[in-house]
C-alpha cells in the first residue's frame, strides 16, 4: 500500500458544481497535510496547510480526519481555472520531507 | 520577493555523460529539498539541507547522484554518469528556518526536465 494515496481522476466537473478530493495516508503519526495545485508542466503551488482539522481560503476548504486518515479538499463554484493537478503531500514527523501523491487531476468544462 | 529558481529549464544529454543542475531558493529559506518525478510516478524526495549541510539523503537513488550546496546558497545537484531511469523532472524546494509551523511549507522551483537518451 502508498503511503500516500489519491484518486488520478479525471473528475471531469462544469463550471459551477463543487468538487471534493480525498487524499489517504498510511502513518498515523503524520501531523502536517498540505494541498498544492500544478498546471501541465509547471511547478507545484502551495494552495492549503492543514495542520488541524482543517483550514478555509475562499472557494477552497480542506479538512483533516485522523481517525479515518484522509483529508480532504473542497471546491465550490468550480471556474474553469481551477482546471489543474492537485497534489497531496504528507509532512514525515521528525524529518523534513514530503511524501507526495500521484495527483488528481479536475478538468471544469465550460 | 522571488521565488525558487532552477537552471536549466531543459537538458538532454547521452547516457554515460555528466550533468549538473542549480537551485536557487527563496533568499533566506534555510531549508532545501530536491525531488525528483519520473514519468508516471509521483514526486519523491531526495534530500534535504539544512543551510550548507546535508541533513537527510535518504532518497538518493544511488552514488552516480552528488549533491551541494556551497556557502548555504544555491544548491547543485551532478548526475555522473547519467543513466536512462535518470530521466525526469527534477524539483528544487526550500522552505524557512525555525518559523514554527511555517518552516514545513515548502516552495517549488519550476523543475529541470532530464531526459537521458
Amino acid at each position: 500500500r502508498k503511503e500516500v494515496e489519491q484518486d488520478p481522476g479525471p473528475f471531469n466537473v462544469p463550471e459551477g458544481a463543487t468538487v471534493a478530493f480525498n487524499c489517504t495516508y498510511s502513518n498515523s503519526a503524520s501531523q502536517s497535510f498540505f494541498w498544492y495545485r500544478q498546471d501541465c508542466r509547471k511547478e507545484p503551488k502551495l494552495l492549503m496547510s492543514v495542520y488541524s482539522s482543517g483550514n478555509e481560503d475562499g472557494r477552497f476548504t480542506a479538512q483533516l480526519n485522523r481517525a479515518s486518515q484522509y483529508i480532504s479538499l473542497l471546491i465550490r463554484d468550480s471556474k474553469l481555472s481551477d482546471s489543474a493537478t492537485y497534489l497531496c503531500a504528507v509532512y514525515v514527523s521528525g524529518t523534513y520531507k514530503y511524501i507526495f501523491g500521484t495527483g488528481t487531476r479536475l478538468k471544469v468544462l465550460a | 520577493e522571488a521565488g525558487v529558481t532552477q537552471f536549466p529549464s531543459h537538458s538532454v544529454i547521452e547516457k554515460g555523460q555528466t550533468v549538473t543542475l542549480r537551485c536557487d531558493p527563496i533568499s533566506g529559506h534555510d531549508n532545501l529539498y530536491w525531488y525528483r518525478r519520473v514519468m508516471g510516478k509521483e514526486i519523491k524526495f531526495l534530500l534535504h539541507f539544512v543551510k550548507e549541510s546535508k541533513q537527510d539523503e535518504s532518497g538518493m537513488p544511488n552514488n552516480r547522484f552528488l549533491a551541494e550546496r556551497t556557502g548555504g546558497t544555491y544548491s547543485t545537484l551532478k548526475v555522473q554518469p547519467a543513466e536512462l531511469e535518470d530521466s525526469g523532472v527534477y524539483f528544487c524546494a526550500s522552505s524557512p528556518g525555525d518559523r514554527g509551523r511555517f518552516t514545513y511549507e515548502q516552495y517549488f522551483g519550476p523543475g529541470t526536465r532530464l531526459t537521458v537518451t
